[in-house]
């Protein structure tokens, strides 16, 4: 199983929402990550975690909050975003040898923030 | 300062035939390399990976070859299918503890 699950598929929320990303694997990887990719462009880093402490966090706004209750499940809690911050989520995971090789992409959550 | 780059937008090829995208990088601390396909509205699909130990790593119908003195990596689809029109990202990482960078990405477009 090389599957990474995300719920929702969509969301549309306002800047004054408060409402969580989830996303889980069962391959037992034990780093995990969240990225954030616009239209036209890569996906960009924004956290990892590994062996459920995050380890990098990419500067990111503090109105993006990540959890990790347990080394199958990745929180993404948000609260007063931003139009800008509209755009498409990805959850990977990958295998504890290291961090970056061979990541397994889930299939996003679209976020539209009005 | 884009440390991964496809220069490449886009590329279209015939079905049967030999599809190359291809990949530089600038930070020669990087020592692991993957291609990634993308299809609209989901997430990317890990291809084929190559460590900086070799030159050239083969799954199927995909070969990744790695110049690593010019640090020029290659993805060889032969032969291109239809079903391998997406968008193909090169990735590069260093396992010393990096997450991935990932070049723009390069849209492949396989006519029948």
């Amino acid at each position: 199983d090389t599957e990474v699950t995300q719920t929702p598929k969509h969301l549309v929320m306002g800047m004054t929402n408060k409402k969580s990303l989830k996303c889980e694997q069962h391959m037992g990887h034990r780093a995990m990550y969240w990225y954030k990719q616009k239209a036209k462009k890569p996906p960009e880093l924004m956290f990892v975690y590994s062996y459920e402490k995050l380890s990098i966090n990419e500067s990111v706004p503090s109105r993006f909050s990540p959890e990790c209750p347990n080394s199958s499940l990745l929180n993404l809690h948000l609260h007063a975003l931003q139009p800008e911050d509209s755009a498409l989520y990805l959850c990977a995971s990958s295998q504890p040898r290291g961090l970056g090789d061979e990541q397994y992409f889930g299939p996003g959550t679209r976020l539209t923030v009005t | 300062d884009q440390q991964v780059k496809q220069n490449s937008p886009s590329l279209s090829v015939q079905e049967g035939r030999i599809s190359i995208l291809n990949c530089d990088y600038t930070n020669s601390m990087f020592d692991y390399f993957l291609w990634y396909k993308k299809y609209p509205a989901e997430g990317p699909t890990f291809l084929i990976s190559i460590s900086s130990i070799k030159d050239k790593n083969e799954d199927g119908r995909f070969t990744v070859f790695l110049n690593k003195s010019a640090k020029h990596l290659s993805l060889h689809i032969v032969p291109s299918q239809p079903g391998d029109s997406a968008v193909y990202f090169c990735a590069a990482s260093n396992q010393a503890g990096t997450a991935l960078i990932f070049g723009k990405g390069t849209t492949l477009s396989v006519s029948s």
